[in-house]
């Protein structure tokens, strides 16, 4: 069965400083992974996403993850964070050889920007 | 193109009563899945349709139920409500390819009951 842990609940970190959002996913099968991304009162936004192609992706808004199969790990980072960044970030993993429709999604970590 | 929309976004209901929810896909796309996210459980796969059937259930009571028409535009109801199903239903669509498996999600249904 498939699974995904995120590591932190809550990240703080300072405008202009780097952003790591720390995701651990179990898979029987060759993942697809995604980082979504839900403002306040909004719906959920893809960021980006890993479906075997390159192992480095790059997402919207300055946002990227390494798809690390040794350490079972899909990391969100930012070199520089802007406070539009704060929001809820959920790390997901979905089975492709069978239910595609079924997202299976972490607990979300928090993101706060400080000015 | 158009975004997922959803309909109604604000809903309030009583404990007993059904409720039902629409959610219009991105053209073109012929997969709707519904999730449910509450602060307690985070977000739930509830169910998939795909070509105006069911591809794929999760673990909720059959209270709640769904379908797809021919436009691929899907609704879900749920029956008897209770206090527990105060929550944000959100639909997503996808192209459904090989290569592409991203959802698109909508805003959300905001549903309370009371």
């Amino acid at each position: 069965a498939q699974s995904v842990t995120q590591l932190d609940s809550h990240v703080s970190v300072s405008e202009g400083t780097p952003v790591l959002l720390r995701c651990n996913y179990s898979s029987s099968y060759s993942p697809s992974l995604f980082w979504y991304v839900q403002h306040p009162n909004k719906g959920l936004q893809l960021l980006l996403k890993y479906t075997s192609a390159a192992t480095l992706v790059k997402g919207i808004n300055g946002f990227e993850a390494e798809f690390k199969k040794s350490e079972t790990s899909f990391h969100l980072t930012k070199p520089s964070a802007h406070m539009s960044d704060a929001a809820e970030y959920f790390c997901v993993v979905s089975d492709r050889l069978g239910s595609q429709g079924n997202l299976i999604f972490g607990k979300g970590t928090k993101l706060s920007v400080k000015p | 193109k158009a975004g997922v929309t959803q309909t109604p976004r604000y809903l309030i209901k009583t404990r007993g009563q059904q409720v039902t929810l629409s959610c219009s896909p991105i053209s073109g796309h012929r997969s709707v899945s519904w999730y449910q996210q509450t602060p307690g459980q985070g977000l739930q796969f509830l169910f998939e349709y795909f070509s105006e059937t069911q591809r794929n259930k999760g673990n909720f009571p059959g209270r709640f139920s769904g379908r797809q028409f021919s436009n691929s535009r899907s609704e879900m109801n749920v029956s008897t409500l209770e206090l527990g199903d105060s929550a944000l239903y959100l639909c997503a669509s996808s192209p459904d390819r090989v290569d592409r498996y991203e959802q698109y999600f909508g805003p959300g249904t905001r549903l309370t009951v009371t």
